[in-house]
């Protein structure tokens, strides 16, 4: 089983439109994030949810919004899509929102804006 | 503000021989040190982390690192490196101050490890 899992793969879609990520987690974990890779491969957290309530929030553009249903559950829904949001988008998760925990990664999205 | 810097944007090594990825840190209290693994088209996976201790610590796949206080380093190493260990390797801190309950994990921006045979 697939401890974190992501849902499409591949997302190819046009600017403008609104797009949703979902993000599963069956580790029991409490802590779950969001991360965005760039084409040059650097990674920078995007959100944090610890128990489904949101404990960071970096400076990303509010047409992006989390959304957690449930502590397995992050989906990331963004609006208005633009093309520099072009990027690799993975989720993760931890035990607890404790720095000495490692973190777990799903597979990612590739979200291609055209 | 902390930040982790991997000064190499490649390492080249021959297979069998040792293999060395170089992070340095900077965080205002003790450092979390980790160091993550990406094959193409994959999710980072976890390899090893420092939180305290022996500064020498062992992680997955014979991969070992060193914390080096003194120096805010935190280098990967492999006594004997495989083709399949070719990939992009992270190294990311966060600050321990307060049992690492505040701010971010923070990533180097990745260092391409090439092995030939």
């Amino acid at each position: 089983d697939t401890a974190v899992s992501q849902t499409p793969k591949y997302l190819v879609t046009q600017m403008g439109n609104d797009k949703s990520i979902k993000c599963e987690q069956n580790l029991g974990h409490d802590t779950m994030y969001w991360y965005k890779q760039d084409s040059k491969k650097f990674l920078k957290i995007m959100f944090s949810y610890n128990n489904k309530e949101l404990i960071i929030n970096e400076t990303v553009p509010n047409r992006f919004s989390p959304k957690s249903p449930d502590k397995a559950h992050l989906n990331l829904h963004i609006n208005s899509l633009e093309l520099g949001d072009s990027a690799v988008y993975f989720c993760a998760s931890s035990p607890a929102d404790r720095g000495f925990y490692e973190q777990y990664f799903g597979p990612g999205t590739r979200l291609t804006v055209t | 503000a902390q930040s982790v810097a991997q000064p190499e944007d490649q390492v080249n090594v021959a297979e069998g021989n040792p293999l060395t990825v170089k992070c340095t840190y900077s965080v205002s209290g003790n450092p979390y040190l980790f160091w993550y693994v990406q094959y193409p088209n994959r999710g980072l996976q976890f390899l090893l982390k420092y939180i305290t201790g022996d500064n020498l610590v062992k992680g997955s796949y014979g991969f070992e690192a060193e914390f080096n206080k003194s120096q805010t380093s935190f280098h990967l190493k492999k006594p004997s490196a495989l083709v399949s260990d070719s990939a992009l390797y992270f190294c990311a801190v966060r600050d321990g101050a307060y049992g690492g309950s505040q701010g971010n994990l923070i990533f180097g921006k990745g260092t391409k490890l090439s092995v030939k045979p």
